[in-house]
């Protein structure tokens, strides 16, 4: 399968804990992006990397959060300190950024649960 | 500002057309996007349309811009069971790419 694949895809944890989820794109896409989708509502942007370059960051990212995209090819997001309220879904997209179109391909996404 | 709406359900009848509505607010997006989810699964791009554009058809898929009135549309024709999913639209900002979705609408497909 050469998709967007994402680990581990469940991972429920202790308030508190700190948490780290891996995205690993397609291949020789340069653009990566890490999204938050709660329950019933759409994906949400957290941050971007261009190949190891990381562009954006929404305000939706506090302190607790950090992202990494070492070698420009797997991205891990990391969670410290974990919160109820960090429960969700954690998405992450490649692209092959352009400039002009560009497709975001999505992982399945890692569940979050909090306790 | 950043803003993406949808109404939240739609429920049409096996064979029936359905339309999906969505309107954004920024002027400036290049390229709108249509999502779908199912449950418990990531998002899988379905179509999209350049802004310059009015009007693109993909098979079953029509979608429909008024960039006027900001207003997108999305038509599937002789809808299935198989399309009972959750369709999200998204707006991509020029700098960088990012997406904007709407919160989604649940299409229900009843037989």
């Amino acid at each position: 399968d050469t998709g967007v694949s994402q680990d581990p895809r469940h991972k429920i944890t202790k308030r508190g804990q700190n948490v780290t989820f891996r995205c690993d794109p397609i291949s020789e896409h340069n653009r990566l992006y890490w999204y938050r989708q709660t329950l019933g509502q759409g994906p949400e942007f957290l941050t971007y990397f261009q190949n190891e370059a990381q562009l954006e960051k929404s305000r939706l990212l506090s302190d607790r959060f950090s992202a990494e995209r070492p070698k420009g090819s797997f991205s891990t997001l990391e969670i410290q300190r974990t919160e109820q309220g960090d429960s969700a879904m954690y998405l992450c997209a490649s692209s092959q950024g352009t400039g002009g179109q560009e497709t975001q391909y999505f992982g399945p996404g890692t569940r979050l649960l909090v306790l | 500002g950043e803003d993406v709406e949808q109404s939240l359900f739609l429920s049409v009848r096996e064979g029936d057309s359905s339309v999906i509505n969505c309107t954004y607010t920024d002027s400036s997006s290049t390229y709108l996007y249509w999502y779908k989810q199912e449950p418990g699964a990531g998002l899988q791009l379905l179509t999209y349309i350049f802004s310059n554009m009015d009007m693109k058809q993909d098979q079953r898929l029509t979608v429909l811009l008024n960039k006027k009135d900001k207003h997108l549309s999305l038509r599937i024709a002789d809808t299935q069971t198989g399309d009972s999913a959750i369709y999200f639209c998204a707006e991509r900002y020029n700098q960088g790419g990012k997406l904007i979705f709407g919160q989604g609408t649940e299409l229900s497909v009843k037989p």
